[in-house]
C-alpha cells in the first residue's frame, strides 16, 4: 500500500531553515504531484507547494519567497526548506501525494517548533 | 483567490443523528475540484469524498457529498463515535492552486 514516511529537526531558532523530508513507497512517483501542507497548532491546514517527478514545482504566493521544494527521483524522497523561520512557522507539516486534485494519502506529519 | 467558507464552525449532535456541513465558496468551483477530509485529533487528515459526491476508497457509504457552483455539503446520515473529528473542505483551482476551508468540528452533544 502507499506509505509516505517523513523526518526532519523538529526544534529551530529564529532564522535558520526548516528542513523536511518524505519517503515515498508503495506507488510510482512518477505521474503525480507531491506537496506539503502544514497546520499550525488548533487551527486549519495550508497548502504550502508541490513538486512532480519532472522537477515541476508550484508555491503558495503567501511562502514562495522563503519556501524550496525538491526531490530525489532514485529515492523516491521529496523534500522541503524553509528560510528564515519564525515562530509563525510553528506547525505540523504533512508531505501528501497530490494535488490529483485532492490529497489521498498523507504521511503522519512532523511537528516543528520554531523558538529561541 | 478562491476562498471556502465552511459553517458552522461547530456542530454539537447525539450519536445517531445527522450532520449537514456547508462549504461555500467565493468564486464558482469546478466540481471535480471539491474534496472533503476528516481529521481526527492528533492524526493526519483523511480523504473522504473527492469530485464533490464520489467517496473515497474504504469510506462507508453514511458519508456522502453533493453540491456544485459556489454551495457544497457534506452529510453524515447516522453519527457513529468515530465520526467525531474536524471535517475540511479543499479546492483545486489556479491561484492558489490549492485552498482548504477553515473546517468544522463535530462534536458529541
Amino acid at each position: 500500500q502507499v506509505q509516505l514516511q517523513q523526518w526532519g529537526a523538529g526544534l529551530l531558532r529564529p532564522s535558520e531553515t526548516l528542513s523536511l523530508t518524505c519517503n515515498v513507497s508503495g506507488v510510482s512517483f512518477s505521474g503525480f504531484y507531491w506537496s506539503w501542507i502544514r497546520q499550525p497548532p488548533g487551527k486549519g491546514l495550508e497548502w504550502i507547494g508541490d513538486i512532480n517527478h519532472s522537477g515541476n514545482t508550484n508555491y503558495n504566493s503567501s511562502l514562495k519567497s522563503r519556501v524550496t521544494i525538491s526531490a530525489d527521483t532514485s529515492k523516491n524522497e521529496f523534500s522541503l526548506k524553509v528560510r528564515s523561520v519564525t515562530a509563525a512557522d510553528t506547525a505540523v507539516y504533512y508531505c501528501a501525494k497530490g494535488p490529483g486534485w485532492e490529497f489521498d494519502h498523507w504521511g503522519p506529519g512532523n511537528l516543528v517548533t520554531v523558538s529561541s | 483567490e478562491i476562498v471556502l467558507t465552511q459553517s458552522p464552525g461547530t456542530l454539537s449532535l447525539s450519536p445517531g443523528q445527522r450532520a449537514t456541513l456547508s462549504c461555500r465558496a467565493s468564486q464558482s468551483v469546478n466540481s471535480a475540484y471539491l474534496a472533503w477530509y476528516q481529521q481526527r485529533p492528533g492524526q493526519a487528515p483523511r480523504l473522504l469524498i473527492y469530485g464533490a459526491s464520489t467517496r473515497a476508497t474504504g469510506i462507508p457509504d453514511r458519508f456522502s457529498g453533493s453540491g456544485y457552483g459556489t454551495d457544497f455539503t457534506l452529510t453524515i446520515s447516522r453519527l457513529e463515535p468515530e465520526d467525531y473529528a474536524v471535517y475540511y473542505c479543499q479546492q483545486y483551482g489556479s491561484s492558489p492552486r490549492v485552498t482548504f476551508g477553515q473546517g468544522t468540528k463535530v462534536e458529541i452533544k
